[in-house]
């Protein structure tokens, strides 16, 4: 069975300051994939970032950043100089490549302030 | 917006009542799925079809059943309602059911659906 947990329930910033978002997963597949969702207050989900297990390069994309690292199980996630529209919950979500369904974490909740 | 439809975007029905939650994934998706988050669950997969056919299933409580219809728009039925089945609905898309190591298999979600039951 797969877990991801996000140890971080609620992180409350100034805007322009950075926001890294904590993420730690279990499973015993080799192959598996790590993704990234953001759920504004209007509550839809939008998917944000993709990264598969056997690809640990970091990148940056916008604003985004994260870092995987496969020795920890971590998979987080940095916002940089984040802005009010950031506030929202976000949540880490594990694919293992033989299943069908996302686990998702109890996501963390961002509340940027002017 | 994903691309993903789904309607109604509220519901608010009484206890034992019967509520059909319909979605339009994106054009192209053959794969559909359905979510549900409440406070004390989180966010949990309730099942998955593609092209039509059930794929996975995981905690969908018996009362609830799902189908895909041909032009692949998905419907999940709820009946004899309970509070506790008061929740947000997501449903998903991809274009495939299961990985290939692509992101084809990345699910899209719709703004969900908020039941309240009474």
């Amino acid at each position: 069975a797969q877990k991801v947990t996000q140890a971080q329930t609620e992180i409350s910033v100034v805007e322009k300051e950075d926001v890294t978002l904590d993420c730690v997963y279990e499973t015993r597949d080799t192959t598996y994939y790590l993704f990234w969702y953001k759920q504004p207050p209007s509550g839809e989900l939008v998917f944000l970032i993709r990264r598969n297990s056997f690809d640990e390069q970091n990148e940056i994309s916008g604003r985004y950043s994260w870092n995987f690292q496969k020795s920890t199980s971590s998979f987080n996630f940095t916002i940089t100089a984040s802005q009010v529209v950031d506030s929202a919950v976000y949540f880490c979500a594990l694919k293992v490549a033989a299943g069908n369904k996302l686990t998702f974490g109890g996501g963390t909740r961002v509340l940027v302030k002017p | 917006d994903s691309g993903v439809t789904q309607t109604p975007k509220h519901l608010i029905t009484a206890t034992g009542q019967r509520v059909t939650l319909r979605c339009s994934p994106r054009s192209g998706d053959l794969s559909v799925y359905w979510y549900q988050q409440s406070l004390d669950q989180g966010l949990q997969f309730l099942i998955q079809y593609y092209n039509g056919e059930e794929r996975a299933k995981g905690n969908i409580l018996e009362r609830f059943s799902a189908q895909q219809f041909p032009d692949l728009h998905s419907e999940l039925n709820l009946s004899s309602l309970e509070l506790g089945d008061s929740a947000l609905y997501f449903c998903a898309s991809s274009v495939v059911g299961t990985s290939g190591g692509s992101s084809t298999d990345t699910q899209y979600f719709g703004p969900g659906t908020r039941l309240t039951v009474l």
